[in-house]
């Protein structure tokens, strides 16, 4: 039983890259969130995944920011022209019904 | 006003005593209620749910009071591992999206 995965751990960058973070939920969890937690802050809603429905945006902070989700499981987060203000660890959870696993997190520093 | 309110804290208490947090929410339509811990630098993990009856499990009781919009988790006998960021989450209407608080700090010290 494995647990949501996340992937890099650690992004460095430079302002203006672009950057993807991967996240690998736990199998069989159709539901899929991406978060955003700056330090010493509280989780804050970028996205939500459900089956085949079409994604809930409405957390993205600008057009800068784009997710996928291909076949139902593993997702991307993207992230354009990084800013200094997106520098905060990117969290992924998964869920069955109510409860909400969470990944590790990537850590992304924009220089 | 926020959706899930938390005292920040810190809540600062010596091994062995007994502590207890608050939440609000604005949503009374709020169906289902948990609290999750994350330690520093970690992720958020499942504490646990909050029942309309209270429940308990172990040393931690959490409790919920729907008139007056709140819930409340208390630990009892603090250990130095209970050292954590509570995180109080509200599902407003029985939907996918929860409203996490911003989180309550307790430091145990020895």
């Amino acid at each position: 039983g494995a647990g949501v995965s996340q992937s890099p751990s650690n992004k460095v960058t430079e302002k203006g890259k672009d950057v993807e973070l991967r996240c690998d939920p736990i199998s069989g969890h159709t539901a899929l969130y991406w978060y955003r937690q700056s330090l010493g802050q509280g989780l804050e809603f970028l996205i939500y995944f459900q089956g085949n429905s079409a994604p809930d945006k409405s957390g993205l902070p600008s057009d800068r920011f784009s997710a996928e989700r291909t076949g139902g499981s593993v997702s991307t987060l993207t992230i354009q022209r990084t800013q200094q203000e997106d520098s905060a660890v990117y969290l992924c959870a998964s869920s069955s019904e109510d409860t909400q696993y969470f990944g590790p997190g990537t850590r992304l520093t924009v220089l | 006003r926020k959706e899930v309110e938390q005292d920040p804290g810190p809540f600062n208490v010596p091994e062995g005593a007994t502590v207890a947090f608050n939440c609000t929410y604005s949503n009374s339509a709020s169906q289902s209620f948990f609290w999750y811990r994350q330690d520093c630098r970690k992720e958020p993990k499942l504490l646990m749910s909050v029942y309309s009856s209270g429940n308990e499990d172990g040393r931690f009781t959490a409790q919920l009071n729907r008139a007056s919009q709140y819930i409340s988790l208390l630990i009892r006998d603090s250990k130095l591992s209970d050292s954590a960021t509570y995180l109080c989450v509200v599902n407003p209407q029985s939907s996918y999206k929860l409203i996490f608080g911003s989180g309550t700090r307790l430091l145990v010290r020895p």
